[in-house]
C-alpha cells in the first residue's frame, strides 16, 4: 500500500539554523512527492514537489530530492527564519490511486 | 481569485444539528476531496470524487454525505452532529495529467460541536 512517514515534532530552532525534516514513503508504482506547509489558521499550500526519481524540488530556500533508492524525500533549508514557523506535511500521490497520502505533519517553531 | 473556496470558515453548532459545508474550485480540475484534520493536525481522507462520481469513501460514519452537483462543486452534509465531529475540514482538488498534479486546498472550515 501507500504511506508516508515523517519525523515527529515539534521542532524548535533558532533563526538561521539548518533545518532537516525527514520523510520516507512506501508506494506502488511511481509516485509524485510533495511538501506542503500550513501556517496557523490557514489551509495547506504547496511548498515544493518532485515527480520522478532524482528530481529536486525547491522553493523559498527549501529543497527536497526524490531518492528512489532510499524511498525518501527529506526537506532541508540552510537558514530558517521566524516566518518559516508552520506545520510541514510530506505527501505522495500514486498513479494507481485517486488520493494523496499525507504524513502526520511536523510542527516547526523558529525563535529569534 | 481564489482557486478552492469553502464556506463557512467557522461553524459552531449544537450536538444533534445538521449542517453543510460548501466547496467550489475554479481550476477546471476533475477530482475533488474532503479531508478531516484533527486536533493533532493529522489529515485523513474522507471522500474523493472524480467527474461527479464517488471514487473513495473511507470509513466515515454515514451521517456524512458528500454531494457533487457538478465537477466544480463538492459539498459535505453532516447529520446529527456529535462532539467528536469537531475538527477542521478541508476541501481540495487536483487533476490527473500523466501523473497527478498537486492538490490545491481550501482555507478549511473549523467545525465546533458544543
Amino acid at each position: 500500500g501507500n504511506s508516508v512517514t515523517q519525523m515527529e515534532g515539534p521542532v524548535t530552532l533558532s533563526e538561521e539554523a539548518f533545518l532537516t525534516i525527514n520523510c520516507t514513503y512506501t508506494a506502488t508504482g511511481y509516485p509524485s512527492l510533495f511538501w506542503y506547509v500550513q501556517y496557523p489558521g490557514e489551509g495547506l499550500q504547496l511548498l515544493l514537489k518532485a515527480t520522478k526519481a532524482d528530481d529536486k524540488g525547491s522553493n523559498k530556500g527549501f529543497e527536497a530530492t526524490y531518492r528512489k533508492e532510499t524511498t525518501s524525500f527529506h526537506l532541508e533549508k540552510g537558514s530558517v527564519q521566524v516566518s518559516d514557523s508552520a506545520v510541514y506535511f510530506c505527501a505522495l500521490s500514486a498513479n494507481t490511486g485517486n488520493q494523496f497520502y499525507f504524513g502526520t505533519g511536523t510542527s516547526l517553531t523558529v525563535i529569534p | 481569485d481564489t482557486a478552492v473556496s469553502q464556506t463557512p470558515k467557522y461553524l459552531v453548532t449544537q450536538m444533534g444539528n445538521d449542517k453543510s459545508i460548501k466547496c467550489e474550485q475554479n481550476l477546471g480540475h476533475d477530482t475533488m476531496y474532503w479531508y478531516k484534520q484533527d486536533s493533532k493536525k493529522f489529515l485523513k481522507i474522507m471522500f474523493s470524487y472524480n467527474n461527479k462520481e464517488l471514487i473513495i469513501n473511507e470509513t466515515v460514519p454515514n451521517r456524512f454525505s458528500p454531494k457533487s452537483p457538478d465537477k466544480a462543486h463538492l459539498n459535505l452534509h453532516i447529520n446529527s452532529l456529535e462532539l467528536g465531529d469537531s475538527a477542521v475540514y478541508f476541501c481540495a482538488s487536483s487533476q490527473k495529467s500523466g501523473g497527478w498534479t498537486e492538490a490545491f486546498f481550501g482555507q478549511g472550515t473549523r467545525l465546533t460541536v458544543v
